[in-house]
């Protein structure tokens, strides 16, 4: 069965530093992967997605990078974090080929820049 | 322009009632898919339904149905027999493009927090 693994489960991080998340997915092979942020209170915003290695498209203009080293591994970035970036951060997968199909989600992180 | 809206920020149910949660959507592209997801406190994202543009019947799954109205952009999450752990935000989401082209992007609502009383 499929699994997807995300950490840290939380983040405490003073501005200006940087940032690592990454997300993992399991008993599948190219998969399509996203990250997503949730702000306090608020609905998911989509950053990144990406269908392959290397592939990459970021849907907002941001502070944040994404990468895709391998199939399965996704990894959120920041060289300088703002307090803006707080936030709960969620990946994601797919895999294409369905009408119905649907995204499975990581347990999040949650991001608090002090 | 918002293509998911979902007008209720908040609502309460008593337990063992039927509750009604409202999501509209705006598109253009007429394939879309339309989807329903729970996330409790944890914060783990719980797919609960989905509704194709050219299903000709609403879904349900369980206690779960959606009130597919295609004419009014609506798609209405309906939760029968409420329970205590339907306790948590619920959000809308829309898929557009048969099979999502090649990136299958879900929009999502803003959510609605449902509290279920006993």
């Amino acid at each position: 069965s499929q699994t997807i693994h995300q950490w840290p489960a939380t983040l405490v991080q003073p501005v200006g530093s940087p940032l690592s998340l990454e997300c993992t997915v399991e008993g599948t092979s190219n998969p399509n992967l996203y990250w997503y942020r949730q702000a306090a209170g608020r609905g998911l915003q989509l950053l990144f997605y990406s269908v392959g290695i290397g592939q990459i498209s970021s849907e907002v203009p941001q502070n944040l990078s994404a990468s895709r080293p391998q199939d399965r591994q996704f990894i959120l970035s920041s060289k300088k974090l703002l307090l803006s970036d707080s936030g709960f951060y969620l990946c994601a997968w797919s895999v294409e080929g369905t009408p119905n199909e649907k995204l499975f989600f990581g347990s999040g992180t949650q991001l608090s820049v002090l | 322009a918002q293509k998911i809206t979902q007008t209720q920020p908040g609502m309460f149910v008593q337990e063992k009632e039927a509750v009604t949660l409202d999501c509209t959507y705006d598109t253009s592209d007429p394939s879309y898919g339309l989807f329903w997801y729970k996330q409790p406190s944890s914060g783990e994202m719980i797919f609960l339904i989905y509704q194709g543009s050219y299903d000709q019947q609403n879904a349900t799954e369980g206690r779960y149905s959606l009130n597919f109205q295609k004419a009014r952009k609506s798609a209405n999450l309906v939760i029968s027999a409420s329970q205590l752990g339907d306790s948590a935000m619920y959000f809308c989401a829309m898929r557009e493009g048969w099979y999502g082209g090649a990136t299958n992007k879900l929009i999502f609502g803003t959510g609605t927090l449902l509290a279920v009383q006993p």
